[in-house]
């Protein structure tokens, strides 16, 4: 296991259409984050899971934004009839459990609506 | 919404020359860390300094944390062209270990 793996690294889509984004988590990270980074900016928290659990989710998630993390494996993330808004770089991290523990960033997934 | 700010935003320079970029947040933290992202790219972890600890090296890299000023600094000595990327400091306040990043700084190293 090499590192976090996202699937894809990019996706045009038109505006309406549903995207699904797949994170692949370093296997013993019992922690799984979503961020988004717009250009210029520095990545903005959208959600966290403990195993499968998820236990936080920011106001930037709205109701058309859903994850999953199913048996505590990979995660995905769901973005319905997506906007020109929702056009962003999508990374995944994850960490190990612990108190003060670095964040393992995969390659993100470069989201483009039209 | 962003914790603090990378100062400067862009900053050029020789190779061979010192890079300091400066970090403020604004809460208490449990730690700062540093994270280097190529263009396009993910973000790699550079350095983390917990916030009872005042400074900290590894190899080309030197870290400072003042907790009374809500600042960090991190220096890159001796930079190569290979350093040139864009820097974020990232805080960690406690809520689930989640980060929360600053703008960042633009490093480009001229050879």
């Amino acid at each position: 296991d090499t590192g976090v793996s996202q699937d894809p690294r990019h996706k045009i889509t038109k505006r309406g259409q549903n995207v699904t984004f797949r994170c692949d988590p370093i296997s013993e990270h019992n922690r799984l984050y979503w961020y988004r980074q717009t250009l210029g900016q520095g990545p903005e928290f959208l959600t966290y899971f403990q195993n499968e659990a998820q236990l936080e989710k920011s106001r930037l998630l709205s109701d058309r934004f859903s994850a999953e993390r199913p048996k505590g494996s990979f995660s995905t993330l769901e973005i319905q009839r997506t906007e020109q808004g929702d056009s962003a770089m999508y990374l995944c991290a994850s960490s190990p459990t612990g108190a003060v523990a670095e964040a393992f960033f995969g390659q993100g997934t470069r989201l483009t609506v039209v | 919404s962003q914790q603090g700010e990378e100062d400067p935003q862009a900053l050029s320079i020789q190779e061979g020359e010192n890079a300091t970029m400066n970090c403020s947040y604004k809460t208490s933290i449990n730690n700062l860390q540093w994270y280097r992202q190529n263009s396009g790219r993910g973000l790699v972890h550079l350095i983390l300094i917990r916030s009872n600890e005042r400074e900290k090296h590894s190899g080309r890299l030197r870290v400072t944390l003042d907790t009374s000023k809500k600042s960090s600094s991190l220096l890159i000595t001796a930079s190569r062209a290979a350093d040139t990327a864009s820097y974020f400091c990232a805080t960690d306040e406690g809520s689930n270990y989640k980060l929360t990043f600053g703008k960042g700084t633009l490093l480009t190293v001229n050879p």
